[in-house]
C-alpha cells in the first residue's frame, strides 16, 4: 500500500527566510515519483517540483528544492527566500509504478509567511 | 498556459437539481482523468478514475448513481452531480496526466453550493 505522511499541519516562516516542509512516504514499489503541489486560497493546485526514485540528484526548481533521502523515505520541500505569496497549503504526493496512474496525497501543510 | 480546463468554476444550485462539471485536457490526450473532492482545510479525496471509452472506477464509499462520470473523448470528462443535496456542497477538482511519472495537472476546481 502507498502512504504519504505530512506531520506539520501548520508552519510559519519569516519573509526572506527558508522553510522546510516535511514529507515521508511508504511504498513497496521500486520505481516511483514524488511531487509537491501548492494550493493557494483560490483553490487551484499548482505543480511545484518532481523527484524520481532513481534520480541521484535532488530536484530543484527556482526557489524550490526537494531534499530526497531515499533510505529514510523522505522527500522534504525546501522553499528558500520565502515570499508573502508563498502562503498556501502544500501537498506532497506520490505515484508508484505498480499503482497505475493513481496519485496518493498527504494531508497537507498550511504555510504562513510573516512579513 | 493551462493544461487542464475545468468549468464552471463556481455554481450554486437548488436542492434536487443536477449539475454538470466539465474537465478538458488542452495539451494532450488523456486516457485517464481523476475526479477529486476537497472539504475545507482537508486533503484531496479521490472520488473516481475516469477512463476513456469505458466505465469509471469509483472509490469505496462514492455513490456511482449520484456522481455520474462520462469520459466520451480523450480530452473531455464530465462529472454530473445528480439530485444534489446541501451535503454535496464542496470543492470538486479534476486532473489529468500524461503517461509515466508525469505530474498530475489540475483544473482550477469547481465550488459547488447546493441551497
Amino acid at each position: 500500500a502507498q502512504k504519504i505522511t505530512q506531520t506539520q499541519p501548520g508552519m510559519f516562516v519569516q519573509e526572506k527566510e527558508a522553510v522546510t516542509l516535511d514529507c515521508t512516504y511508504d511504498t513497496s514499489d521500486q520505481s516511483y515519483g514524488l511531487f509537491w503541489y501548492k494550493q493557494p486560497s483560490s483553490g487551484e493546485m499548482i505543480f511545484l517540483i518532481y523527484q524520481g526514485s532513481y534520480d541521484e540528484q535532488n530536484a530543484t526548481e527556482g526557489r524550490y528544492s526537494l531534499n530526497f533521502q531515499k533510505a529514510r523515505k523522505s522527500a522534504n520541500l525546501v522553499i528558500s527566500a520565502s515570499q508573502l505569496g508563498d502562503s498556501a497549503m502544500y501537498f506532497c504526493a506520490m505515484r508508484g509504478s505498480n499503482t497505475g496512474n493513481q496519485f496518493y496525497f498527504g494531508t497537507g501543510t498550511s504555510l504562513t509567511v510573516i512579513p | 498556459g493551462a493544461v487542464v480546463s475545468q468549468h464552471p468554476s463556481r455554481v450554486i444550485c437548488k436542492s434536487g437539481t443536477s449539475v454538470k462539471i466539465e474537465c478538458r485536457s488542452l495539451d494532450f490526450q488523456a486516457t485517464t482523468m481523476f475526479w477529486y473532492r476537497q472539504f475545507p482545510k482537508q486533503s484531496l479525496m479521490l472520488m473516481a478514475t475516469s477512463n476513456e471509452g469505458s466505465k469509471a472506477t469509483y472509490e469505496q464509499g462514492v455513490e456511482k448513481d449520484k456522481f455520474l462520470i462520462n469520459h466520451a473523448s480523450l480530452t473531455l470528462s464530465t462529472l454530473t452531480v445528480t439530485s444534489a443535496h446541501p451535503e454535496d456542497s464542496s470543492f470538486y477538482i479534476c486532473s489529468a496526466s500524461r503517461t509515466g511519472f508525469s505530474p498530475l495537472h489540475f483544473g482550477n476546481g469547481t465550488r459547488l453550493t447546493v441551497t
